[in-house]
């Protein structure tokens, strides 16, 4: 089915470690996003592309890293996992960043620093 | 503080009752979405709206938006099990900005 796909599905990480959140689409959309969901915080933006070799920050950008060099790809690095950034990631994806522009969401990582 | 406020928080009904949850701000906004998101999966889109006092209808789902374009609300007539879920709404001054949730539960 096309869609968002994100690998891993669940990590557990230790303080300090690097990882990367994987993330690709195969629907041509231009606009892709990262955010991460906390309990009682809603959906918060940490990365946004609105094209390849294009990124910006959102909301929550401190202790991670994003790179576009396809279409397809946005791959969300975390530079030295800490304990703050146990959440749920979600990849999302839509034709265009504008008002008429609805997301798709991939199924999200649930990531554990410990 | 969260530039969309949604209530209630949490939820729980019986089959067959109705509901309304709502989604509030001080800010317009340009459009507001609403999706719905099931334990263990993303957000889905349910609706876009976009013309203040707009009403749209997706099936026994009944969305709103204010006139002012500051506040939406979502209605479900008859709720079911599979009505489960998280329901967010998102709204666009530049970019969507999230609320964090209503947790709805209908119990069979």
């Amino acid at each position: 089915n096309a869609g968002v796909t994100q690998t891993p599905k669940f990590q557990v990480l230790k303080t300090g470690q690097s990882m990367t959140l994987q993330c690709a689409q195969d629907m041509n959309h231009e606009y892709m996003s990262w955010y991460r969901q906390d309990p009682g915080m809603g959906l918060r933006l940490i990365h946004y592309s609105v094209g390849a070799g294009i990124t910006d920050q959102g909301e929550v950008p401190n202790g991670y890293n994003v790179s576009r060099s396809t279409t397809e790809d946005f791959p969300l690095r975390l530079l030295s996992a800490a304990p703050s950034q146990t959440s749920v990631y979600f990849c999302a994806s839509s034709i265009g960043g504008g008002w008429n522009y609805g997301y798709t969401f991939g199924s999200g990582t649930r990531l554990t620093v410990v | 503080t969260q530039l969309l406020e949604q209530s209630p928080q949490f939820l729980s009904i019986q089959e067959g009752e109705n509901l309304t949850v709502y989604c509030n701000s001080s800010s317009v906004f340009s459009s507001l979405q609403w999706y719905r998101q099931e334990p263990g999966e993303g957000p889905v889109l349910l609706v876009t709206v976009v013309t203040g006092g707009e009403v749209k209808k997706l099936k026994r789902l009944t969305f709103q938006f204010g006139d002012a374009r500051k506040d939406s609300s979502l209605h479900i007539t008859a709720a079911q099990p599979g009505d489960t879920g998280l329901y967010l709404c998102a709204g666009f001054p530049g970019r969507f900005y999230f609320g964090s949730g209503t947790k709805l539960n209908v119990k069979p």
